[in-house]
């Protein structure tokens, strides 16, 4: 069964602590990408990667660090330096790094942070 | 400056009839516009994608058309069904600005 992965789908931490979000492909792409999506707004690009070991600053990295080790796997790590963590995030990948391409989503996480 | 709108206010639709949602766009050149399907607590869900040079696309009961000239792309779903409820995000990619979603129109059909 294809697709994307996303743990945990609820998270809760504590202002201050560093967080990372899992996120899994099995889709065999070459690029992932992670989003941000609080109420009432549209996705916000985080960050994304368009080749193993390579990725670039979205619109919003700023409190955000990545990794892209392996094809498969591209963690978010939400770091306390985030002003305003509380959201939605949302992983997703697509064939290759051509924006003209679809992204397929997986079930975000939701984290809150107090 | 870039600007994507969609209707903020829900939409309400009886069942059978066709929706209709827009997405306009102010200060871009997009090469491409998507348009995804967003369920309550999950992932969008990609739909149909449509080219500059694309007037219209259709895929089953769904159409979308793109006017660069009003920069304006219409999302249609004809025979609505009260399955059909969501909300739907516009997406834009250009050369400048990667890829920009807007906010999204949620979509209600009743019964």
């Amino acid at each position: 069964d294809g697709g994307i992965t996303q743990s945990p789908k609820y998270l809760f931490r504590k202002e201050g602590q560093n967080v990372t979000l899992s996120c899994e492909q099995n889709l065999n792409h070459d690029a992932m990408y992670w989003y941000r999506q609080d109420p009432g707004q549209g996705l916000r690009l985080i960050y994304y990667s368009q080749i193993v070991n390579d990725f670039q600053k979205g619109d919003i990295a700023e409190g955000y660090s990545v990794s892209r080790e392996k094809k498969e796997s591209f963690p978010l790590t939400v770091t306390s330096a985030q002003k305003n963590p509380t959201a939605f995030y949302l992983c997703a990948s697509s064939i290759d790094g051509r924006w003209s391409y679809e992204q397929y989503f997986g079930p975000g996480t939701r984290l809150t942070v107090t | 400056s870039q600007k994507i709108e969609q209707n903020s206010e829900a939409l309400n639709i009886q069942e059978g009839k066709t929706a209709t949602l827009t997405c306009n766009y102010t200060n871009y050149s997009p090469a491409y516009l998507q348009w995804y399907r967003q369920d309550p607590g999950r992932g969008p869900v990609f739909l149909l994608l449509i080219r500059e040079n694309e007037k219209e696309k259709r895929k089953e009961r769904l159409k979308v058309t793109f006017d660069t000239t009003l920069k304006q792309s219409l999302f249609h779903i004809t025979a609505s069904q009260p399955a059909d409820s969501a909300t739907y995000l516009c997406a834009l990619y250009s050369s400048a600005s990667k890829i920009i979603f807007g906010s999204g129109t949620r979509l209600s059909i009743r019964p």
